[in-house]
């Protein structure tokens, strides 16, 4: 059974501060690794993707992988108010396109 | 900017009835997907469709569900006898291939 735990939070951070986000996967072939946010009642939206090891920075967002550590995490600077939502991981494994979605980190900027 | 049409957004079905959920992905595309979310549950993967044929389908995906492109646009859901613990937020998405997906904006499912 292939497994993406996250922490379910609520993560709560003032406005301007970094927000880090945290994913951890059990399928050590996945090759793929995504993030995503889904504000309430709304559908998810891609804002990141990963696929070798190290950072990669998009804007505010930076993602970082690990793979030794099966350890996916997402940076955002700067939050806003606006970046308050659900950040789903979500993994694909070494066959198929089919992703497995962590149960997600709601995180909540404070202004 | 290429969006996933999904309708109707709402559909409320009595238990044992036939449901068909209507999605339009993005036209160079060729990988779709369905997906639900049952309220405050993880997104759940239901199938992928890919040239024509069903590619892969989880244990959620049983002889209740089937996935139709019956033309070159449009690609369906039905379950066709819903019950209780049908109802759920499915979303349907769509794939180049390995770039992630762009989800529909979902139907709201609700059995009674």
């Amino acid at each position: 059974q292939k497994e993406v735990e996250q922490n379910s939070g609520p993560l709560s951070v003032p406005e301007g501060a970094i927000a880090s986000l945290n994913c951890t996967y059990s399928d050590r072939g996945s090759q793929s690794f995504f993030w995503y946010r889904q504000y309430s009642g709304k559908s998810p939206e891609l804002i990141m993707s990963i696929y070798s090891n190290g950072d990669k920075e998009d804007g505010r967002f930076t993602a970082q992988l690990n793979k030794a550590s099966q350890y996916v995490s997402l940076l955002i600077r700067d939050s806003q108010p606006s970046d308050s939502a659900t950040y789903l991981c979500a993994v694909n494994g070494n066959a198929g396109n089919m992703l497995t979605f962590g149960g997600g980190t709601r995180l909540m900027v404070k202004p | 900017e290429p969006e996933v049409t999904q309708t109707p957004s709402h559909q409320v079905t009595q238990m044992g009835q036939e449901v068909i959920l209507r999605c339009v992905p993005i036209s160079n595309h060729l990988y779709f997907y369905w997906y639900r979310q049952i309220l405050g549950q993880k997104v759940e993967f239901l199938v992928s469709f890919y040239n024509n044929e069903i590619s892969e389908k989880s244990e959620i995906f049983d002889d209740q569900f089937s996935v139709e492109r019956p033309d070159g646009s449009n690609f369906t859901l039905k379950i066709r006898s819903t019950k209780l613990e049908d109802s759920a937020m499915y979303f349907c998405a769509s794939s180049r291939q390995d770039y992630g997906y762009t989800f529909g904006s979902g139907t709201r499912l609700t059995v009674v």
